[in-house]
């Protein structure tokens, strides 16, 4: 079973609204990464956060992680059109050999 | 563009053949990774090399295998294929292969198997 799961599965949002996407994790991490992928193109790294950060901002991202309760979340604010895409968690195990494990993905749409 | 190359971008065969999926990793980057993202079981990592050598493996099948030359390019083949093979197959590259890498993402090879 996938290790990260986005949730929503889809979201649909007007330009200059906010945008919040979860994720969430089963097993303890080391990092936890965010990518974006535009349809069938490859995925590209946004931010990451380690284990014991509690937030971060990159531009118009932020990120918050919970370790408490296994989750993050992905703040995109003042959403543009160019931001509709995929987006993905990827965790990794800590411990042992590194696997990272990407979840299902929140599709986002911003409508001009 | 990230720096990353794949090749060939589409590939259509049958079932039961062999096919080879080819990346070049970013200059400077050691460390090659593979990915399968298909429709049902979303994006699943295949294996990793770094500098040659197999680092950690993931859910690949054993009709899959992979290695990566002293060039540090790395190959893909996919043999006996099957329907359910039919994806999206994703290169990337970091640096050293660590935890805290960023990983560099190429432009996939979509892999239909009729």
């Amino acid at each position: 079973s996938q290790q990260g799961e986005e949730d929503p599965q889809a979201l649909s949002i007007q330009e200059g609204e906010n945008a919040t996407m979860n994720c969430s994790y089963k097993t303890s991490i080391n990092n936890l990464q965010w990518y974006r992928q535009n349809s069938g193109r490859g995925l590209v790294h946004l931010i990451l956060i380690r284990s014991n950060e509690r937030e971060k901002h990159s531009g118009r991202l932020r990120v918050t992680l919970d370790t408490s309760k296994k989750s993050s979340s992905l703040l995109i604010t003042a959403s543009r059109a160019a931001d509709t895409a995929s987006y993905f968690c990827a965790t990794d195990r800590s411990g042992g050999s590194y696997i990272p494990t990407f979840g299902r993905g929140t599709s986002l749409i911003v409508h001009p | 563009d990230s720096g990353v190359t794949q090749t060939p971008k589409h590939l259509i065969t049958a079932t039961g053949q062999r096919v080879t999926l080819r990346c070049s990793p970013r200059s400077g980057d050691l460390s090659v990774y593979w990915y399968q993202q298909s429709l049902d079981q979303g994006l699943q990592f295949l294996i990793q090399y770094y500098n040659g050598e197999e680092r950690a493996k993931g859910n690949i099948l054993e009709r899959f295998s992979a290695q990566q030359f002293p060039d540090l390019h790395s190959e893909l083949n996919l043999s006996s294929l099957e329907l359910g093979d039919s994806a999206l197959y994703f290169c990337a590259s970091s640096v050293g292969g660590g935890q805290q890498e960023t990983q560099y993402f190429g432009p996939g090879t979509r892999l239909l198997v009729l």
